[in-house]
């Protein structure tokens, strides 16, 4: 069964800093990985998508790696914003996705 | 355009009771998934359709809980004879196809008293 783990579950940084979340996984067969931001109380928000067949994806102050090979995923967060504080979430699979724990982001002012 | 709705928002009920969540998805989107989610953890998958029919309900803790999905867009989550354990958010996810990124709703906050 696949296992995700995420690493740190939770990070709090001063504004402006350039930050790494990492996400780690058992099953290198993966179709897809995602990451998610989440509000509390609120629902997912997909932030990038990474087919298997892909390295990386970027958005904005956003890029996301993946390295199936080590089962590791990073989502990178540049000049960080206390608007992305928030919890991260990654998950890997098809239809059933597994998700990781999160972690949860405080940037701050 | 509108994006997956959920009610309701919140649900308290007593232990044994029966209660149904329900699920709007996006229009036009043919899979639809739930997910529950406890304090603290990411998400757990329960089931997926693709249309009116299950595809994987492999995720269903037990046969106190079931989805129906009866014409393809609206889902409802059943859940019978409520257990304090099945306290949790409960989220409804779709997308326009079982390969696409999947959108998800604010979730139904559940607590079985």
């Amino acid at each position: 069964k696949q296992e995700v783990t995420q690493i740190p579950a939770a990070l709090s940084v001063p504004e402006g800093e350039n930050l790494v979340l990492n996400c780690s996984f058992t099953d290198s067969a993966i179709y897809n990985l995602q990451w998610f931001r989440q509000d509390p109380g609120k629902g997912l928000t997909s932030l990038l998508l990474i087919q298997s067949s892909q390295r990386e994806q970027t958005s904005g102050r956003l890029n996301a790696s993946l390295d199936k090979s080590s089962g590791r995923s990073t989502l990178y967060i540049a000049a960080s914003q206390p608007g992305d504080s928030a919890t991260y979430l990654c998950a890997v699979g098809r239809r059933d996705m597994r998700f990781g724990a999160g972690t949860r982001l405080t940037v701050k002012p | 355009g509108a994006g997956v709705s959920q009610t309701p928002s919140n649900k308290v009920t007593e232990k044994g009771k029966y209660v149904e969540l329900r699920c709007d998805p996006i229009s036009g989107h043919t899979a639809l998934y739930w997910y529950r989610q406890s304090l603290g953890q990411g998400p757990e998958f329960l089931i997926y359709f693709q249309g009116t029919g299950a595809a994987d309900d492999s995720g269903l803790p037990n046969d106190r809980f079931f989805a129906v999905r009866p014409e393809g867009s609206v889902s409802t989550l059943k859940i019978q004879r409520t257990e304090r354990g099945d306290s949790a958010v409960y989220l409804c996810a779709s997308s326009f196809g079982l390969w696409e990124t999947q959108y998800f709703g604010p979730g139904t906050r559940l607590l079985v008293l």
